[in-house]
């Protein structure tokens, strides 16, 4: 089983709508989360920590979710450029290293 | 100016040459990792450096080397490459702050290399 696990989409979704993705991952001893964003062949970049508490930045919310193991990410007001790949990236206390899955394709359409 | 660079950004090569990947960095950060991206498997750690002094193999070590030069510089070797490590290869650096308990990393552009 792999340690971080993504639906790999596509998700084509219309400008406009609201989209979720959900994140789930196997070590519970998992401390940090995160949300990064990359383009079609960039590289990827931040888009934001994901806090126990939840946590919004404008359109974004990311939530967690200890119990089950998951994390989501919600984009609201969807604008063409968001259109990515987002990958949910966990670190655990201790391993001060980083695992990714492997993505999830969003295209906005107009 | 870019904070972090990769050097070069396309490589074609052959089976069995040795090929070295470099990244350097002036975001003055002490921890550097390399990765390759793979279609439907993601960014996965080849090896990892917390200083100048130190190094760490990640997931997927085999086949690869590296030489951390400077607290700016950190290359990756293929010593002789094999057509499975075609791949993209992404340098990041991190800035480790235990009391916030954050470690962001920032990802260089990338490297395509192609191994016929």
């Amino acid at each position: 089983r792999k340690e971080v696990e993504q639906d790999p989409g596509p998700f084509n979704v219309p400008e406009g709508a609201t989209v979720a993705f959900n994140c789930t991952y196997s070590n519970s001893a998992s401390q940090s989360f995160f949300w990064y964003r990359q383009d079609c062949r960039k590289e990827p970049k931040l888009l934001m920590s994901v806090y126990s508490s939840g946590n919004e930045d404008g359109r974004f919310t990311a939530q967690l979710n200890r119990a089950s193991q998951y994390i989501s990410l919600l984009i609201r007001d969807s604008k063409l450029s968001d259109s990515a790949t987002y990958l949910c990236v966990v670190q655990s206390q201790g391993a001060q290293k980083l695992v990714f899955g492997q993505g999830t394709r969003l295209t906005i359409n107009p | 100016d870019a904070d972090v660079t990769q050097t070069p950004r396309n490589r074609i090569t052959k089976t069995g040459k040795r090929i070295m990947l470099e990244c350097s960095q002036t975001k003055g950060h002490d921890r550097m990792y390399w990765y390759r991206q793979d279609p439907g498997l993601g960014l996965r750690l080849i090896y990892y450096s917390f200083d100048v002094k130190d190094i760490n193999k990640g997931e997927i070590s085999d086949g690869y080397s590296v030489s951390r030069q400077a607290q700016a510089k950190f290359s990756l070797s293929l010593e002789s490459a094999i057509p499975n490590q075609t791949a993209l290869y992404f340098c990041a650096t991190s800035d480790f702050r235990q009391r916030e308990g954050t470690d962001t990393q920032y990802f260089g552009p990338g490297t395509r290399l192609t191994v016929l």
